[in-house]
């Protein structure tokens, strides 16, 4: 039992590259989401979804897409990467009671964006 | 709209030292309260939970107790370890809702 794990770790793009992030969970959660992690502000939700198939706009929705084709898997993309993307991004699963339940996060991936 | 607001690090105690760290929150309704711990190079951890007024919650000596007069949900611990070492989050999730809101986090430094 992994829980929730993240690809890559760590990676730097260029201004304007694009690269998906995959997240994974093997406790059959129905909710997932994405954060990301700045100095000094806490976590920011970007997107989430609560289930398969759908998704939806978190606080800081701009500049990323997401995709949950599969229950076990949550993809995050930057279309056109920028410097302000620069971040440590955490997804987390929640279930099976849904949103009330206690959020399960994975370890991180760390993206410097020049 | 909901929002919580944590006390601002970093905080600096010595082992065997009592921690609080405030947290308050904004929120409509009866929100569940949370704390998250996350130790460096890693995710976050849930510490503790409280879902309802007057609720405490503890966890690896850490304790605290969601106050619905003071809209609060401060931590404490009677005696800091230095494994105790990581920053702390506190959050809440509303009753009608999907989305967690997080505090900034307090970073707490314990030295022997």
């Amino acid at each position: 039992n992994a829980g929730v794990t993240q690809t890559p770790k760590f990676r730097v793009l260029k201004t304007g590259q694009s690269m998906t992030l995959l997240c994974a969970q093997d406790m059959n959660h129905e909710y997932m989401y994405w954060y990301r992690q700045d100095p000094g502000m806490g976590l920011r939700l970007i997107h989430y979804s609560v289930g398969e198939g759908t998704t939806a706009k978190g606080e800081v929705p701009d500049g990323y897409n997401v995709s949950r084709l599969k229950k076990q898997n949550f993809l995050l993309g930057l279309e056109s990467a920028a410097p302000s993307q620069t971040s440590v991004y955490f997804c987390a699963s929640s279930g099976p009671g849904g949103g009330q339940e206690t959020q399960y996060f994975g370890p991180g991936t760390r993206l410097l964006v020049l | 709209g909901d929002s919580v607001t944590q006390m601002e690090g970093p905080v600096t105690l010595s082992e065997e030292a009592f921690l609080t760290i405030n947290c308050t929150y904004t929120a409509t309704g009866y929100p569940s309260l949370f704390w998250y711990v996350q130790y460096p190079g890693e995710g976050l951890q849930l510490l503790l939970k409280a879902t309802k007024a007057d609720d405490k919650g503890s966890n690896k000596g850490f304790e605290a107790t969601y106050r619905k007069e003071t809209t609060s949900f401060h931590l404490e611990k009677g005696s800091v370890q230095v494994s105790d070492s990581a920053v702390y989050f506190c959050a809440l999730i509303p009753n009608t809702g999907n989305q967690f809101y997080f505090g900034t986090g307090t970073s707490l430094t314990v030295i022997p």
